[in-house]
């Protein structure tokens, strides 16, 4: 099962929003309402920030939006601050298994 | 509060094995089953399979099959995972993840880093 796209690098700056893309196949992001969004800051562990394409867990800001448009999936951060500086990374879940993406750097200018 | 807290760092010599835990505390264990994600030194998130923590039955992500064994210990509320014959390319930080419902990993160890050096 290959990793799914994403940008290798994102930025903005405060205030603004950026979006960040995950691209897969029908098999997994095309096939499937699983998509879900970690955020990783250096040393820690991954945070779930989206689950099921666009579904928050409670404490997770509204700042944080996630949508599908065929096989491709977007994470969008409004109102950047600079505590969003951190490495983003997308899953699916798969028939067999779950699939990550290879992680987008967000740097906050 | 749910937690899953992992063993201590580990540095083996290549060819030894390793067993790492995540003991869960503040839920059911058994009502969730359990994630193995892997991350390389400045690499992404790997997912190395789950096991079903009702049965005890191991699913393994391609490339993680034969020295890789996934275990549990319900009594203590403890998922294991025990790598064997370990090599240079296993050094990484190795996550436990519960997962929420279907392949949504809501709460995670800290991480436990294996480094296999001579």
């Amino acid at each position: 099962q290959s990793a799914l796209t994403q940008p290798a690098s994102v930025s903005g700056s405060p205030g603004q929003s950026i979006t960040i893309s995950c691209t897969g196949t029908s098999s997994d992001v095309g096939g499937y309402n699983y998509v879900s969004w970690y955020q990783q800051h250096p040393g820690k562990a991954p945070k779930l920030m989206i689950y099921d394409v666009s579904n928050r867990p409670s404490g997770v800001s509204n700042r944080f939006s996630g949508s599908k448009s065929g096989n491709t999936a977007s994470l969008t951060i409004s109102g950047l601050q600079a505590e969003d500086e951190s490495d983003y990374y997308c899953s699916s879940f798969t028939s067999s298994s779950t699939v990550f993406g290879g992680g987008t750097k967000l740097t906050v200018l | 509060q749910v937690q899953l807290v992992q063993s201590g760092s580990e540095l083996k010599k290549p060819g030894a094995s390793v067993k790492v835990s995540c003991r869960a505390s503040g839920y059911t264990f058994t009502s969730y089953a359990m994630n193995w994600v892997r991350q390389a030194p400045g690499q992404g998130l790997e997912w190395m399979g789950w096991i079903s923590t009702n049965t005890g039955n191991p699913t393994y992500a391609q490339g993680f099959t034969g020295r890789f064994v996934f275990s549990l210990d319900t009594s203590v509320s403890t998922a294991y995972l025990q790598i064997s014959s370990l090599k240079a390319e296993d050094t990484a930080v190795y996550y436990c993840a519960r997962d929420g419902q279907l392949a949504v990993f809501d709460s995670w160890g800290q991480g436990t880093l294996v480094t296999v050096s001579s």
